[in-house]
């Protein structure tokens, strides 16, 4: 079935460091992609998406690129900044309408 | 309105409670989707509705769940002798139409003592 594995955490780096969390995926036809923050209280929020292979989704500095050749989507930001702390989750969609979920990265970033 | 909104944020209850999640979509959005996250966890699908027809209920996890939007609209999330495994957040989403433009709530917190 579908899935979606992601890097374990927590995450902790320094501000201005360069951010990578990991995603894999299984999926049977052609999944969209998708990463979603959740930050402390409040509900998730897409960050980013990617509908084929090869797209890069972008948004606020963060970057991932679907790639089907490793069955990948991870995530990068080249510089980050406290307001980035988080929840990240990598997700996908593939043949109906429900989300697969990761379960989930933390990130801290300290000043 | 202008988000998903779900109430109650926080509830505790007894364990052989029943207990009722209300959801509150985005004005017009025709799906409609129920998960439930454990702590720690990703969100876990339970069910979806495209109008006040539930298409997918195959996330459920037992009888003791039951959802319904009965005018398309309000969804209510019931479960009734919730137990402590019941402990999650339970988070709605709606749409337009499928998965496009989805947004989702802040979530319930259901804690079961």
């Amino acid at each position: 079935g579908d899935s979606v594995t992601q890097m374990e955490g927590p995450v902790t780096l320094s501000e201005e460091a360069f951010l990578t969390i990991n995603c894999t995926y299984t999926a049977t036809g052609y999944p969209s992609l998708f990463w979603y923050v959740q930050y402390p209280g409040e509900g998730l929020q897409l960050l980013l998406k990617a509908t084929k292979a090869d797209d890069k989704g972008s948004n606020k500095g963060f970057e991932a690129t679907y790639r089907k050749e490793t069955t990948s989507f991870h995530l990068e930001k080249g510089s980050v900044q406290v307001s980035d702390s988080a929840v990240y989750f990598c997700a996908l969609i593939s043949t109906g309408n429900q989300f697969y979920f990761g379960t989930g990265t933390s990130l801290t970033v300290i000043p | 309105g202008a988000g998903v909104s779900q109430s109650p944020r926080y509830k505790v209850a007894k364990r052989g409670q029943d207990v009722a999640l209300r959801c509150d979509p985005i004005s017009g959005h025709v799906s409609l989707f129920w998960y439930q996250q454990a702590l720690g966890q990703g969100p876990e699908f339970l069910t979806y509705f495209q109008n006040e027809a539930q298409l997918d209920k195959s996330g459920l996890p037992s009888d003791r769940f039951f959802a319904e939007r009965p005018e398309g609209s309000v969804s209510t999330l019931k479960i009734q002798r919730t137990q402590q495994e019941d402990s999650a957040v339970y988070l709605c989403a709606s749409s337009p139409k499928g998965y496009y433009g989805y947004t989702f709530g802040s979530g319930t917190r259901l804690t079961v003592v």
